[in-house]
């Protein structure tokens, strides 16, 4: 099992450009999350789906962050337009089951992404 | 609120020399508590799951507890490719299906 892949691994781009961050969870996993990793806050769940349905998206942090998944094997995050503040790692997880059930999550090895 | 909260921040330890982290939790309901490790550049790595107090998990080195209250993750005789970032998490029932994640603790082990 490749495990859950992201691209890209890097990501610079100026002030106000769009960018996208995609996510290819593994094979027969129902639950998509994206999260934000950075030193002062750790891990934050910015979204979460479950069969390819938004479930929460409660911590996407305002209306410049927009999530999709159009399949069960493929999820895009969108930031548009871009800002320093949105500069940490975001990291694309999967899990078996729904999130609240126990099943652990399966992350990927993150997009960094640096906002100048 | 669920929350999630480690100590130390940071340990380090001489190659060999035993230790515990700790991870203290409130959740509504406790579904699971989930114990990851996350190496520098990578993504958090499942290491263990949880369900109910008293319960004991132990792969290699590595041993996690878990009362009402707080995990532990016991480490015996560690080795330097030991060192990393150990995250906890918890997934509570109360209406919300988020995995809290604490901050985690920064293990250095020295040779």
């Amino acid at each position: 099992d490749a495990g859950v892949i992201q691209s890209p691994r890097h990501e610079v781009t100026e002030m106000g450009q769009e960018v996208t961050l995609r996510c290819k969870p593994i094979s027969g996993h129902n639950s998509l999350f994206w999260y934000r990793q950075t030193m002062m806050r750790g891990l934050e769940l910015l979204i979460y789906f479950n069969n390819n349905v938004p479930i929460d998206d409660s911590g996407m942090p305002e209306d410049r962050f927009s999530a999709k998944m159009p399949n069960a094997s493929f999820s895009t995050l969108k930031i548009q337009p871009s800002e320093p503040r949105d500069s940490a790692v975001y990291f694309c997880a999967s899990s078996r089951d729904r999130a609240g059930f126990g099943s652990p999550l399966h992350f990927g090895n993150g997009t960094r992404l640096t906002v100048t | 609120e669920d929350q999630v909260t480690q100590s130390p921040e940071a340990l380090r330890l001489q190659e060999g020399e035993s230790s515990s982290l700790n991870c203290s939790y409130t959740v509504s309901g406790l579904r699971g508590l989930f114990w990851y490790r996350q190496d520098p550049g990578k993504g958090p790595e499942f290491l263990f799951t949880l369900y109910s107090a008293g319960e004991e998990k132990e792969k290699e080195r590595l041993k996690a507890t878990l009362t009402k209250k707080e995990s532990f993750l016991h480490i015996t005789a560690p080795k330097p490719e030991d060192s990393a970032t150990y995250l906890c998490a918890a997934a509570g029932q109360g209406g919300s299906e988020k995995l809290v994640f604490g901050k985690g603790t920064k293990l250095t082990v020295n040779p």
